[in-house]
């Protein structure tokens, strides 16, 4: 079956520390890989996301993943955290060919300390 | 403009209610979704429509009901809800086809009562 995992429910790391979200998934072929931010009662924003070609994407706030197809992974990464990217981090997957739904990861929550 | 808007942003309903929550887009997106998201879980799928029609209906009882006026509104309808059913609802949509980045709503927050 289809699934992806964040193996990691809770995450506290120090202001100006290096942040790295892990995500795995299960999926048949290569899928189309996502990464979602959500603050506490808001709506989803895409940080990044990866369909092809060079498998260390760029996002938006300093955000960057790595795709590892050897690993099934697609990891999150930021190298100097800021109070302000506390919130809730959703890997998200779908098949790359077809008409498909995405699979939602359980999410990540994030907690910067001073 | 990349912005998907729902109302209301709150909203409190008896079981014996019928009320409506509305999401709109201004992006020529062909494709917008329901989400149900409950607290400290991810999204879930409720329902999807391409080009104005209902092309995925995730077994969501018919208290539910959706509605796609055109191609930049989508409607959910809420008739005899039950208190699980409160959440936030999320409304997104995206080009046309699932497999590109989808853009969110803010969301509904709904209490049933």
């Amino acid at each position: 079956a289809q699934s992806v995992t964040q193996p990691d429910i809770h995450i506290t790391v120090s202001e100006g520390a290096s942040l790295e979200l892990r995500c795995n998934y299960s999926y048949g072929a290569t899928p189309y890989l996502f990464w979602y931010v959500q603050s506490p009662g808001q709506g989803l924003q895409l940080l990044l996301k990866y369909f092809s070609g060079d498998t260390l994407v760029q996002g938006i706030k300093g955000f960057e993943a790595e795709f590892k197809r050897s690993q099934s992974s697609f990891n999150l990464r930021k190298p100097s955290v800021h109070w302000s990217d506390a919130a809730e981090y959703f890997c998200a997957a779908t098949n790359s060919g077809g008409y498909q739904k995405v699979t939602f990861g359980t999410g990540t929550k994030l907690q910067v300390i001073p | 403009d990349t912005e998907v808007t729902q109302t209301p942003k709150h909203l409190v309903m008896g079981m014996t209610n019928k009320k409506s929550l509305k999401c709109e887009q201004h992006m020529g997106h062909r494709a917008m979704y329901w989400y149900k998201q409950k607290a400290k879980k991810p999204p879930e799928l409720m329902f999807v429509y391409s080009y104005e029609k209902l092309s995925i209906n995730e077994s969501v009882p018919s208290r539910f009901s959706p509605e796609c006026p055109n191609s930049s509104l989508l409607n959910l309808h809420l008739h005899a809800l039950q208190p699980e059913d409160s959440a936030l609802y999320l409304c997104a949509s995206s080009q046309g086809n699932l497999n590109t980045e989808a853009f969110f709503g803010q969301g509904t927050r709904l209490t049933v009562v």
